[in-house]
C-alpha cells in the first residue's frame, strides 16, 4: 500500500534553533500533503495544504514565516520549524492524499519535536 | 461554521461491544473516516463511509446517516489493544478533512 515516510520520529532542539521534518511517499506521488499539529490530548489540527511546485495555503492563524513548507517535488515535502519555541513543542504530522475515494489519506508516523 | 462532535471519554470492559457516536455539521460533504490512534503514534485508517448504512470489517463496523449528520463507529469483542482515541473525521465540498476532537476509549479487563 501506499507510504508515507516521515522523519525523524522524534527531536530535540534548543530554543532559537531550525528544524526541519520530512515527509517521502515511497511508492506512489503525493501531488497534495497535508501538514498536521496535535498537542497533547486534542485532535489534529491542519497547519498547512502544499502541493507540488506551488506554495503552501496555511490555516489561518499558522505563520508562514515560521512554518515553511517545501513541497519541490513528487515525492518530498518538508517542513521546517524556524527559531523554534518552547510552545512549538508538539507532534507534527504529515498526511498525503491519495484519491477522492476510499481509503484517500495516508499517514507519516510522526514527528515529536521537543522545544529546551 | 463547521463542527464535529464525539464524546470525549469512553470506558468499557475487555470482551465487550462499545459504540462511539460521531455528528457533524459540515460545509458538504464527501465521505467520513473513522481513524484509530494510539497515544504518540500517527492515525491508521479504520474506516470509510460514503452512502448511507452499515459497513462491516472484522470487529469494527461503522454507521452513516447523511440526512441526521451522524455516524457510530461500533467495536466487538474489546481487547485490551483496543484502548486508543477514536477519531471521526468529515471529506467536506473542498475535500478537505474536518476532525473531531477524537474520543478516548479505556478497555477495563
Amino acid at each position: 500500500g501506499a507510504v508515507v515516510s516521515q522523519h525523524p520520529s522524534w527531536v530535540i532542539c534548543k530554543s532559537g534553533t531550525s528544524v526541519k521534518i520530512e515527509c517521502r511517499s515511497l511508492d506512489f506521488q503525493a501531488t497534495t500533503m497535508f501538514w498536521y499539529r496535535q498537542f497533547p490530548k486534542q485532535s489534529l489540527m491542519l497547519m498547512a495544504t502544499s502541493n507540488e511546485g506551488s506554495k503552501a495555503t496555511y490555516e489561518q492563524g499558522v505563520e508562514k514565516d515560521k512554518f515553511l513548507i517545501n513541497h519541490a517535488s513528487l515525492t518530498l515535502s518538508t517542513l521546517t520549524v524556524t527559531s523554534a519555541h518552547p510552545e512549538d513543542s508538539s507532534f507534527y504530522i504529515c498526511s498525503a492524499r491519495l484519491g477522492q475515494h476510499t481509503s484517500g489519506y495516508t499517514f507519516g508516523s510522526g514527528t515529536r519535536l521537543t522545544v529546551v | 461554521g463547521q463542527n464535529i462532535d464525539q464524546p470525549t471519554e469512553m470506558t468499557a470492559t475487555e470482551g465487550a461491544i462499545v459504540q462511539i457516536n460521531c455528528t457533524y455539521q459540515t460545509s458538504g460533504f464527501n465521505g467520513l473516516f473513522w481513524y484509530q490512534q494510539h497515544a504518540g503514534e500517527a492515525p491508521t485508517f479504520l474506516s470509510y463511509n460514503v452512502l448511507d448504512g452499515l459497513e462491516e470489517k472484522g470487529r469494527f463496523s461503522s454507521f452513516l446517516s447523511r440526512s441526521k449528520g451522524y455516524s457510530y463507529l461500533l467495536l466487538k469483542e474489546l481487547q485490551m489493544k483496543d484502548s486508543a482515541s477514536y477519531l471521526c473525521a468529515v471529506k467536506d465540498s473542498n475535500y478537505q478533512l474536518i476532525w473531531g476532537a477524537g474520543t478516548k476509549l479505556i478497555i477495563k479487563p
